[in-house]
């Protein structure tokens, strides 16, 4: 069964910093390609992030909003993506979601965890 | 950035109406669009991808066309369980961008 647990949400000052986690399970995470969806309170989806896999290069794209200030990586090794966000901004709260797409023998399936929440309040 | 836009931004329809979403894109994504279902407190759920594939184990009352700029998204009879919002993105280009949504309820 494929899952997807994020963690590290909470409450941070502006400014501040928080890691995010996303452990998954179920499939071959090394050749995944991992993204960051964020939702804030009534609001939207809106696309933070992806990493690809590092057989396919590892390329890391942001959404303008956190371009500089957040970072994506991956653990292949802890079947782990996570999202360092750094210089936290109010507009930064929200649901972070992460997310992967894939073909399973001919089928094309989408994962999404639970969703973690990010409040950054003074 | 490529913006997308949906209408109507909500509706309400009766169940076994036939409700259609449109979504546009301010440049040519080509086929590179998704469709998405959100109910409250959960996380989206794909319905369609490439702009008219049908996801795996997904209701065939639910369907997408469309290419370029101009997309539709299409409940053939609505259900009580499909009261949702419904995003689309685009993947052709980074960012992937989404819509602002439409609002599916009840009449």
């Amino acid at each position: 069964e494929v899952q997807l647990a994020e963690s590290g949400g909470g409450l941070v000052k502006p400014g501040g910093s928080l890691r995010l986690s996303c452990a998954v399970s179920g499939f071959t995470f090394s050749n995944a390609w991992m993204s960051w969806v964020r939702q804030a309170p009534g609001k939207g989806l809106e696309w933070v992030g992806r990493i690809k896999s590092k057989s396919e290069g590892g390329t890391i794209d942001y959404g303008a909003p956190v371009k500089g200030r957040f970072t994506i990586s991956r653990d292949d090794s802890k079947n782990t993506v996570y999202l360092q966000m750094n210089s936290l901004k109010t507009e930064d709260t929200a649901v972070y979601y992460c997310t992967t797409d894939f073909w399973n023998y001919g089928d094309h399936v989408d994962y999404w965890g639970q969703g973690t929440l990010v409040a950054v309040s003074s | 950035d490529i913006q997308m836009t949906q209408s109507p931004s909500s509706l309400s329809a009766s169940v076994g109406d036939r409700v259609t979403i449109t979504c546009q894109a301010s440049q040519d994504v080509s086929k590179y669009l998704n469709w998405y279902q959100q109910k409250p407190g959960k996380a989206p759920k794909l319905l369609i991808y490439d702009a008219s594939n049908l996801e795996t184990g997904v209701p065939s009352r639910f369907s997408g066309s469309g290419s370029g700029t101009d997309f539709t998204f299409t409940i053939s009879s609505l259900q009580p369980e499909d009261i949702a919002t419904y995003y689309c993105q685009q993947y052709d280009d980074v960012p992937f961008t989404f819509g602002p949504g439409t609002t599916v309820d009840i009449k």
